[in-house]
C-alpha cells in the first residue's frame, strides 16, 4: 500500500503561493490521493482530490504528474487563516474495501 | 459544520476504565470511520464501518471495539484504558463504501484524558 510523505513544515508569508508535495511512490491504479486541512483541536476538512493531472476547486489546486508518484497542493495567495496541519490521504477502493493511508502532516505557518 | 456530530465533546477518566464514545454521520451516508490523533500526531485510522457492517480495519487495538448500528449511528469502545490511550478521537462519515471518487467529511472529535 502506498506510503506517504510530506515535508514536516512549511513558512510563507501572507499574499503568496504555497505549493505542499506529498511524496506516493507505491500508488496503485485505483489509488485516489485527496487533501486535508486541520485547525488545532478540530476535524481535518476536505480541501481537495484527485485521481491524475490537475484538479483545480475555489479554495486550491492539485497537481499530479503523469506517474502519480506525487502530488502538489497548491494555495494561491495565503492568508493568515491558512495557517494549519495538511495532509494527504491516499485511498484505495479495490474491491468495495477502502485502504487508507494518511502522512503524516505538514504544518503550515503563514506570517503577516 | 460538517452534518458529523460527536458526544461527548470531553471525557476524563481513569486507567482501567471503559467508555463509550457515540458519532452521528452525515445525513444520507452509510460509511462511519474511526480515527485516533494523539498530541501533535497525525491521524491514524482506526476502523470502518459501512451500512452496519465492518468494512476496513486499521490499527485498531484489540481493547478498542466499534459497532455500527440500524439508525447507521456508531459507537466506539474503548476498555481498560492506559493513560497513552488519551486522544482526540474523530469520527467521519462518506456516501459510499470506498473512498475512491468519494470524500470524508469529520466530525468535531472527543477529547479523552485519561488519568
Amino acid at each position: 500500500l502506498a506510503k506517504t510523505t510530506q515535508p514536516i513544515s512549511m513558512d510563507s508569508y501572507e499574499g503568496q503561493e504555497v505549493n505542499i508535495t506529498c511524496s506516493h511512490n507505491n500508488i496503485a491504479t485505483n489509488d485516489y490521493i485527496t487533501w486535508y486541512q486541520q485547525f488545532p483541536s478540530q476535524g481535518p476538512r476536505f480541501i481537495i482530490q484527485g485521481y491524475k493531472t490537475k484538479v483545480t476547486n475555489e479554495v486550491a489546486s492539485l497537481f499530479i504528474p503523469a506517474d502519480r508518484k506525487s502530488s502538489t497542493l497548491s494555495l494561491p495567495r495565503v492568508s493568515l487563516s491558512d495557517t494549519a496541519v495538511y495532509y494527504c490521504l491516499v485511498a484505495r477502493g479495490a474491491g468495495g474495501y477502502n485502504k487508507l493511508i494518511f502522512g503524516a502532516g505538514t504544518r503550515l505557518a503563514v506570517h503577516p | 459544520d460538517s452534518g458529523v456530530t460527536q458526544t461527548p465533546k470531553h471525557l476524563i477518566t481513569a486507567t482501567g476504565q471503559r467508555v463509550t464514545l457515540r458519532c452521528s454521520p452525515r445525513s444520507g451516508d452509510l460509511s462511519v470511520y474511526w480515527y485516533q490523533q494523539s498530541l501533535d500526531q497525525g491521524l491514524q485510522f482506526l476502523i470502518q464501518y459501512y451500512n452496519g457492517e465492518e468494512r476496513a480495519k486499521g490499527n485498531i487495538l484489540e481493547r478498542f471495539s466499534a459497532q455500527q448500528f440500524p439508525d447507521l449511528h456508531s459507537e466506539l469502545n474503548l476498555s481498560s484504558l492506559e493513560l497513552g490511550d488519551s486522544a482526540l478521537y474523530f469520527c467521519a462519515s462518506s456516501a459510499s463504501a470506498v473512498l475512491s471518487g468519494d470524500t470524508q467529511y469529520f466530525g468535531p472529535g472527543t477529547r479523552l484524558t485519561v488519568l
